[in-house]
Formats: structure tokens, sequence, C-alpha cells
């Protein structure tokens, strides 16, 4: 089992839309979560992160965590054209940051 | 503040040749990272040192060396280089707490 697991896409969502991307994780240590985005060829680029059960928003993102489910989640709210990249989440347990694989977003005007 | 350096941004060896990729950051950061990343495996942990003086081994860190010169500076050796090394490097740092982690944009190694 993959300690971080991400659906790898594409999801493909309609512009305006709300986009919902998902992770779980599997050790329940794991302190601090983190949403990337990296669009082909750049590197990652922190959107956001959280480390208590619930949901914190910063602009058209918001972040979700369960940790009694270790399952953390992004929503994009009026998904734009510019948002199309692919979306890593990672986690935290003490010194070491986890990734997962990335899920791919487009978004189609 | 130039945030996180990476030397050099591309790079071409031989099966067998050594190398250092250099990564340097200027924003006091406590911790640093090595990460490489292949088409459609995310991120994947090489090395990484939590302080000055320390280092640890990540998720896949076999024909990998580090060192942690001073806090600006960690770097990463290929002893001997192999084609399965071909990859992007990523270099990052993270001051500490709950923060996030900064990244350099990265080195693109093929090794033939």
């Amino acid at each position: 089992q993959k300690e971080v697991e991400q659906n790898s896409g594409p999801l493909s969502v309609p512009e305006g839309a709300i986009a919902s991307l998902n992770c779980t994780y599997s050790d329940r240590g794991s302190q601090s979560f983190f949403w990337y985005r990296q669009y082909s060829g750049k590197s990652p680029e922190l959107i956001m992160f959280i480390y208590s059960n619930g949901d914190k928003e910063d602009g058209r993102f918001t972040a979700q965590l369960n940790k009694a489910s270790q399952y953390v989640s992004l929503l994009i709210r009026d998904s734009q054209p510019s948002d199309s990249a692919t979306y890593l989440c990672a986690v935290r347990n003490t010194d070491k940051l986890i990734f997962g694989t990335g899920t791919r977003l487009q978004v189609f005007p | 503040n130039a945030g996180v350096t990476q030397t050099p941004k591309f790079q071409v060896l031989k099966t067998g040749q050594s190398m250092t990729l250099q990564c340097a950051q200027d924003m006091n950061h406590n911790s640093m990272y090595w990460y490489r990343q292949d088409p459609g495996m995310g991120l994947r942990l090489i090395y990484y040192s939590a302080s000055e003086g320390t280092t640890d081994k990540g998720e896949v860190p076999n024909g990998y060396n580090v060192s942690r010169l001073n806090k600006r500076e960690f770097s990463l050796r290929l002893e001997s280089a192999a084609p399965s090394q071909t990859s992007v490097y990523f270099c990052a740092s993270r001051e500490g707490g709950a923060g996030g982690y900064t990244f350099g944009s990265g080195t693109r190694l093929t090794v033939v």
C-alpha cells in the first residue's frame, strides 16, 4: 500500500465548476497535509496546507481534512482553464514529506 | 530573495560517470530535501536533512549520497550514474513547524 494515494485522473471539469481532488494516506501519525500544484515542466508550488480536522479556505481553494478516515481533499471553486495542472497531495510525518503521484486536472472552456 | 537555487539545470551523463547536484537556500531554513520525479511516479524522497549536521534516507536512497555542507547548502552525489537515474531532481527546504516546503526549479538529468 502506498503511503499517499491519489487518483491519477485526468479529472475534467467545465470552466466555472467545482473541482474536487481527493487523497488518502496510510500513516496515522501524519501531522500536516499539503496541496501543491505543478504545471508541466515546472516545479511544485504550494497551494495550501492543513493540520487540523475540518475545512480551511483560501480564496477559491478549500482543503478538507478527516484524520479518522485518513482523508484529505481539495476543492477548487469557479475553476478556470489556468487551473489545469497536476495537483499533488503530500503528507508530513516529523521531517519527512511524502507525495502522492498526483491528479491531473483539466478545465475546459 | 532567490529562494532555493539548484545547479545545474540540465545535465547529460554517460553510464558510470559521477556528478554532484548542488542546492542552496537563502531563507535560513533548517530542513532540506532531495526528491526525484519520474513520469507517473510523483515525487519520491531520496534523502533529507532535518538540520545542519544530520542526514537521513528517504524512500529511494540507493545509488545516491548527500552532504549537508552548512545550513544553506545540501548536495546530492551520484557516484556511478545509471540509466535508471534519469529523472528530474528537485531540492526543497522548510523552516520548521507546520509550514510548507519551497522547491527549487529542478535539474533535468539524463544518463545514457
